[in-house]
């Protein structure tokens, strides 16, 4: 049981370029999220899908977009990376929304130059 | 959106000695209040959590208050430990947001021995 696995770990980035970054879970949780973590701003939602077949915005969505490829997979694609989205990424997941545990995958640490 | 503010950012104490981190929120519909820990190059891990119809909440070393009228919630760990030396996330969840967790910005604990 592997939890929620990220793709990849670390990636660096010319400004411009783009990517998608992978998060897999393996609890059969309805819900899955993105954060972003910066330096004294704590965790912000970029994204989440509440349920398979649905996303939505959370605090932070400019610049990314995402895509819930089934109950198991929830996807972030950068379309033109900019120096402002480097950051560690965390995909989370729980069972709903709301009083439930979320539970963090590894992280990935992105840096665009 | 949910304003979460975490006090103090950094926190040092003596191994034994009390530590408390407090947060304030800004929307009185909030009604769930995790916290979570994160070790050093670790995923955050929830810790212990309490809903809005509950004053507090202990588990073993660890509690939580909530006090909703002043709209704040506040950690305390008693008989520190240097393996409680992480950073601690408080977070607050708004029901007409679509549950998002609103986290603080962190506080960095270091227990010394």
């Amino acid at each position: 049981n592997a939890g929620v696995t990220q793709t990849p770990k670390f990636q660096v980035l010319k400004t411009g370029q783009s990517m998608t970054l992978q998060c897999a879970q393996d609890m059969n949780h309805n819900s899955m999220y993105w954060y972003r973590q910066d330096p004294g701003m704590g965790l912000r939602l970029i994204y989440y899908s509440a349920s398979e077949g649905t996303t939505d915005k959370g605090e932070v969505p400019n610049g990314y977009n995402v895509s819930r490829l089934n109950k198991r997979e929830f996807s972030l694609r950068l379309e033109s990376a900019a120096p402002s989205q480097t950051s560690v990424y965390f995909c989370a997941s729980s069972a709903l929304t709301g009083f439930h545990e979320q539970y963090f995958g590894p992280g990935t640490r992105l840096t665009v130059t | 959106g949910e304003n979460v503010e975490q006090h103090p950012s950094t926190l040092s104490v003596q191994e034994g000695d009390s530590a408390v981190i407090k947060c304030t929120y800004s929307d009185s519909a909030s009604n769930y209040f995790p916290w979570y820990k994160q070790e050093l190059g670790k995923r955050p891990q929830l810790i212990i959590d309490i809903r809005s119809n509950v004053g507090e909440k202990k588990d073993q070393r660890i509690a939580v208050t909530l006090n909703k009228t002043a709209k704040h919630f506040s950690l305390h760990i008693t008989e520190t430990q240097p393996e409680d030396s992480a950073v601690y996330f408080c977070a607050a969840i708004v029901p007409n947001t679509g549950n998002q967790f609103y986290f603080g910005t962190g506080t960095s604990l270091t227990v010394i021995p």
